[in-house]
């Protein structure tokens, strides 16, 4: 079975600032997915960003990005010039390509945001 | 433009009532969930379906029963509420075949706090 594991339950960074979030996973499959979710105070579930197993180039979206580390099963996320509107969980998710049994969750980080 | 729409938002149950949690979506997807959300456990999979009259288990299925007569509608059924089922739950879909609809991302209602007495 996979796993996720996110080993910073809470992270706090000075707005503007840089601040990297881990997460690793252990899988058998060769190909699948990885995503970042973010969940405001709403509770709603955001998609932050999304990388392909196959696709060694790391993904990007503005001020999010990630390092894939496909032999180390790394997936870290990075968020540039933090924004008191990134505070929020976030949680780092696998999914294996035409996976019907869904996303495996990690426990999720609490990221702050101090201005 | 509704996407996945759950309902109710809230609901507080005694222990041992039954109640039924709606999910719809207006997106023809093939795949439908349902996720419970507890805090420092992030969100696990409860049951899931790939089409309609097809369902399977997921990681904590126990005292839930899910069916899927239409595309549209996942609903999540408890039949016997304990305070162990106090939770948000989440209903989240996608579409399954084909390589250029299948992103892998499943789009997510807004959730539904549960709460067990």
């Amino acid at each position: 079975a996979q796993t996720v594991t996110q080993s910073q339950p809470e992270m706090s960074v000075q707005e503007a600032e840089t601040v990297t979030l881990s997460c690793t996973y252990d899988t058998s499959e060769s190909d699948y997915y990885l995503f970042w979710y973010k969940q405001p105070p709403s509770r709603q579930m955001i998609l932050v960003i999304r990388q392909e197993a196959y696709k060694q180039q790391n993904a990007t979206e503005n001020r999010f990005s990630v390092n894939f580390q496909k032999a180390a099963k790394s997936f870290s996320l990075k968020i540039s010039d933090s924004q008191l509107g990134d505070a929020a969980m976030y949680f780092c998710a696998y999914r294996r390509r035409g996976g019907a049994d869904g996303l495996t969750f990690g426990k999720g980080t609490h990221l702050i945001i101090q201005p | 433009n509704a996407g996945v729409t759950q309902t109710p938002k809230f609901q507080v149950l005694k222990t041992g009532q039954s109640m039924t949690l709606q999910c719809a979506q207006d997106m023809n997807h093939e795949y439908m969930s349902w996720y419970r959300q507890d805090p420092g456990m992030g969100l696990r999979l409860i049951h899931y379906s790939v089409g309609a009259g097809i369902t399977d288990q997921g990681e904590v299925p126990n005292g839930y029963n899910v069916s899927r007569s239409t595309t549209e509608d996942f609903p999540l059924r408890l039949l016997s509420a304990a305070p162990s089922q106090t939770s948000v739950y989440f209903c989240a879909s996608s579409p399954l075949g084909g390589e250029y609809i299948f992103s892998g991302e499943l789009f997510f209602g807004e959730g539904s706090r549960l709460t067990v007495l």
